[in-house]
């Protein structure tokens, strides 16, 4: 079965900090994704990386970054967090873009106060 | 028009009956599609994928596809409480995989 794990189910920090969310797969998948969800908007995504170094835009970028050192890992970074960025967010991996089927981590609801 | 619609919901639907939830997408060159059940405070899973035009078949689960319609849909034989989720339909964009809002399904006991 494949797995993805995210290092917290929750987190709460507070407006300015720097915040790191981790993912892992391992089924060596090429790509991996970071969604956030929020109710009414449905997922939407922020950045994804098809390969190590390598990262695109998704449709909401702006106050995040990532990055993908090794190939199983790919981290979310909110530079300064505010209160917007409130959400439930979701890492998912596939192992090629598009036609195949993404498999999703189990989500960190991240608070920011 | 937006990329995927589907209906928000809830459809209410009795145990041991026929549960249908629609989808459609507006780009014409999407060539896969997902179908992903949440449950209330879990992250999504793959339930069905279809890539051709027709019916396919997994257990209770029948994905059907038509491309001239840009129309999608699940149904859900023999309805249990437990399917009782929010649905979401994704379908490719170039390289991404755009999802809906998702379709809340209630399975009446």
């Amino acid at each position: 079965d494949v797995k993805v794990t995210q290092s917290s189910r929750y987190l709460v920090k507070r407006t300015g900090e720097k915040v790191f969310l981790e993912c892992v797969q391992d089924m060596d998948h090429e790509n991996m994704f970071w969604y956030r969800q929020d109710p009414g908007l449905g997922l939407r995504l922020i950045y994804f990386s098809y390969d190590v170094k390598m990262k695109e835009k998704g449709d909401i970028p702006e106050g995040y970054s990532v990055s993908r050192e090794k190939k199983e890992r790919f981290s979310l970074i909110l530079e300064s967090a505010s209160t917007n960025q409130t959400s439930m967010y979701l890492c998912a991996s596939s192992f090629r873009l598009s036609y195949n089927e993404q498999f999703f981590g189990p989500g960190t609801r991240l608070t920011v106060l | 028009q937006k990329e995927v619609e589907q209906n928000s919901g809830p459809l209410s639907v009795p145990e041991g009956a026929i549960a249908s939830l629609n989808c459609t997408y507006s780009d014409r060159g999407s060539q896969s599609f997902f179908w992903y059940r949440q449950y209330s405070g879990k992250s999504p899973e793959l339930i069905m994928f279809i890539y051709s035009n027709g019916d396919k078949e997994d257990g209770r689960f029948t994905a059907q596809l038509n491309k001239a319609s840009q129309y999608v849909s699940l149904l859900i034989r023999d309805s249990q409480p437990s399917d009782s989720a929010t649905y979401l339909c994704a379908v490719n964009r170039d390289d991404k995989i755009i999802f809906g809002k998702g379709t809340r399904l209630h399975i009446l006991p």
